[in-house]
């Protein structure tokens, strides 16, 4: 199994720009969730969605970060307008069963300037 | 308010020592506490986890001690290797809750 896919792994984008960031979870898992890693705010939990449901969103920090996950095999998070307080690393994990482990994909490192 | 408190920040420990590290919560209707180990430029992956119906598991040279009534648990690693170096974060979630909450993070270095 190839695992939690991400691209793209790095991006750096000037501030007011669009950014689109796109994971394929393990083929099979029902799950799906955005994480952001800051020095300052470790891991959190953005959004979580169960069979391409979004289940719970509490965790976007604004009106400009939006998820999508059109189909088991695919999800996006997009930012717009970016702003230079959005750089982190951005994870995508996936899950097989409620209770089960959560797989993290590679990360895509999102710089903005 | 960060739900899982996690020390120390750093470890540096010596070739075959013991590595340990602490986290506590607050919240008793927690009932899942995995370990997940990060290398950089990685995504965290699962090591250990251990749920409030045993003090101890045991994996390998990983072991996760899990005290209820003080609402602590650990992680010891045995015999600790350069490649174990990467780092650690401990977590904490209610039963099919959603978020996962994670610790802040322990980078541990072990010296050859």
């Amino acid at each position: 199994d190839a695992g939690v896919i991400q691209s793209p792994r790095h991006e750096v984008t000037e501030m007011g720009q669009e950014v689109t960031l796109r994971c394929k979870p393990i083929s099979g898992h029902n799950s799906l969730f955005w994480y952001r890693q800051t020095m300052m705010r470790g891991l959190e939990l953005l959004i979580y969605f169960n069979n391409n449901v979004p289940i719970d969103d509490s965790g976007m920090p604004e009106d400009r970060f939006s998820a999508k996950m059109p189909n088991a095999s695919f999800s996006t998070l997009k930012i717009q307008p970016s702003e230079p307080r959005d750089s982190a690393v951005y994870f995508c994990a996936s899950r097989l069963t409620s209770g089960g482990a959560r797989y993290f994909g590679p990360g895509t490192r999102l710089t903005v300037t | 308010q960060q739900q899982v408190k996690q020390s120390p920040q750093s470890l540096i420990v010596q070739k075959g020592g013991i590595s340990i590290i602490n986290c506590a919560y607050e919240n008793t209707a927690f009932d899942y506490f995995p370990w997940y180990q990060q290398f950089p430029g990685k995504g965290p992956a699962l090591l250990i986890a251990i749920r409030p119906d045993v003090s101890e598991k045991k994996e390998g040279r990983f072991t996760i001690s899990f005290n209820k009534s003080a609402k602590q648990f650990s992680l010891h690693i045995m015999d600790s290797q350069p490649g174990d170096s990467a780092t650690y974060f401990c977590a904490a979630s209610g039963t099919g809750a959603n978020n996962l909450f994670f610790g802040t993070g322990t980078r541990l270095t072990v010296i050859p």
